[in-house]
């Protein structure tokens, strides 16, 4: 079975400081990690994956997100939030050998100007 | 590339009312997906498909919901007949699944409102 935790419901940031919505994940084998984000009335938009090799990914307008094995996690951060960062995003996990992902709850990101 | 389509966009309908919701993949893409998103139940897998056959449908609610995939391009969500909890944003997204390109491409969403 393959789970995956987004433990806050809302992240509230200033903008231009730094932002982080956790992901923690459980897989059998080694996971593939994703990113996504959904703008309102919009559908989900892919915004970076981990399948292999470095750690560190960087994914679209200016999003990385940080794979840690022994923990689990697969962060996403941004070093300077912008209010347009505001949305909710989504992480997903998917085995190996699954023909399918699960993702989390979401988490509502809001950027204060 | 335009991406996943869905038609319609949005539906009202009244209790009882058969509802065909419709999405065309993107080309080349071998996986297709459907979900439902409410505020309640957050966003649920329904079904999905990999090269047109029905893989897992443990997350279609009961026998009122069906879907189909005759071919590549195009896949539908049936409800019938309708009911109000049925209400919802429905999504289509598709995938490959070969060369590490494993993730999702999601469509506009259906909103299907039952009354």
């Amino acid at each position: 079975a393959q789970s995956v935790a987004q433990p806050e419901d809302q992240v509230n940031v200033a903008e231009g400081n730094p932002l982080t919505v956790k992901c923690t994940y459980s897989v059998s084998g080694n996971p593939y990690l994703f990113w996504y984000v959904q703008y309102p009335n919009r559908g989900l938009q892919f915004l970076l994956k981990y399948i292999t090799g470095d750690n560190l990914v960087k994914g679209s307008y200016g999003f990385e997100a940080e794979f840690n094995k022994s923990q689990t996690s697969f962060h996403l951060k941004k070093p300077s939030a912008l209010v347009s960062d505001s949305a909710l995003y989504f992480c997903a996990v998917r085995g190996t050998n699954a023909g399918k992902s699960t993702f989390g709850d979401g988490t509502t990101l809001t950027v204060k100007p | 590339d335009a991406g996943v389509i869905q038609s319609p966009r949005h539906e009202v309908t009244e209790m009882g009312q058969e509802v065909t919701l419709r999405c065309k993949p993107i080309s080349g893409h071998n996986s297709l997906f459907w979900y439902r998103q409410t505020m309640m139940r957050g966003l649920e897998l329904l079904i999905y498909f990999n090269n047109n056959v029905p893989i897992d449908d443990s997350g279609m609610p009961e026998d009122r919901f069906s879907a189909k995939m005759p071919n590549a391009s195009f896949s539908t969500l049936k409800i019938q007949p309708s009911e109000p909890r049925d209400s919802a944003v429905y999504f289509c997204a598709s995938s490959r699944t070969s060369g590490g390109a494993y993730e999702q491409y999601f469509g506009p969403g259906t909103r299907l409102t039952v009354t």
